[in-house]
């Protein structure tokens, strides 16, 4: 069982295009990371939220942290192909101590 | 400042066999946590060394060990190797704040393929 599921699971979009991934969970997080993946190198941090309804933007992607700390978006918009890679939501799930927990991903390519 | 390495990038091994790789974090950071990555089940937390101390444990079996040098630098140990282990094997190193939002910076990661 996903702790953090994400979803759409694979996106193709065109240059120019907007779009919007999301990572939901039924449980509570103490704050959220998002990060990109790209071929053959380890993820890279994004961005991490901490407060419920909490927006953050960085330069064309917009991150949102739900009211109750359960669910995330990353919106992109007009998106680059520079923006091609593995998106990853993860967040500490605690079960007694922090367990670094990430959802599986969404793999997006942008066509030029 | 430099990234942090981990050696080798690719490694191939037959079943049954062990293997060890190599994390050496960015400098100055303490804490290095060793993920497990597969199309399958995703990323997946191995452990957490600190000070040369297992912090934190992910659910995984024995075969799976690790250690922390005074230097920081890890290692990772998977004996008995089995097919499944076949993996991208990605370290993490981070500052010891202590928050459960620590900024982990990952290396490129070890392709582990077991045969």
């Amino acid at each position: 069982t996903q702790l953090l599921e994400q979803s759409p699971q694979f996106l193709s979009i065109q240059e120019g295009e907007n779009l919007t991934v999301y990572c939901n969970s039924s449980s509570v997080f103490s704050s959220l990371q998002w990060y990109r993946q790209e071929p053959g190198e380890g993820p890279v941090l994004l961005v991490t939220v901490v407060t419920g309804g909490e927006v953050k933007k960085l330069k064309r992607l917009t991150f949102q942290f739900g009211d109750a700390r359960k669910d995330s978006s990353l919106h992109i918009t007009a998106a680059q192909p520079g923006d091609t890679g593995l998106y990853l939501c993860a967040g500490p799930f605690s079960g007694g101590s922090y367990i670094p927990t990430f959802g599986r991903g969404t793999s997006l390519i942008v066509h030029p | 400042k430099a990234g942090v390495t981990q050696t080798p990038r690719y490694l191939i091994k037959t079943r049954g066999q062990q293997v060890t790789l190599s994390c050496s974090p960015i400098s100055g950071h303490r804490s290095v946590s060793w993920y497990q990555q597969t199309p399958g089940q995703g990323l997946q937390f191995l452990f957490e060394y600190f000070s040369e101390t297992q912090r934190n444990k992910g659910n995984f079996p024995g075969r799976f060990s690790g250690r922390q040098f005074s230097n920081s630098r890890s290692e990772m140990n998977v004996s008995t190797l089995e097919l499944g282990d076949s993996a991208l094997y990605l370290c993490a190193s981070s500052l010891p704040s202590g928050g459960a939002a620590d900024t982990q910076y990952f290396g490129p990661g070890t392709r582990l393929t077991v045969l």
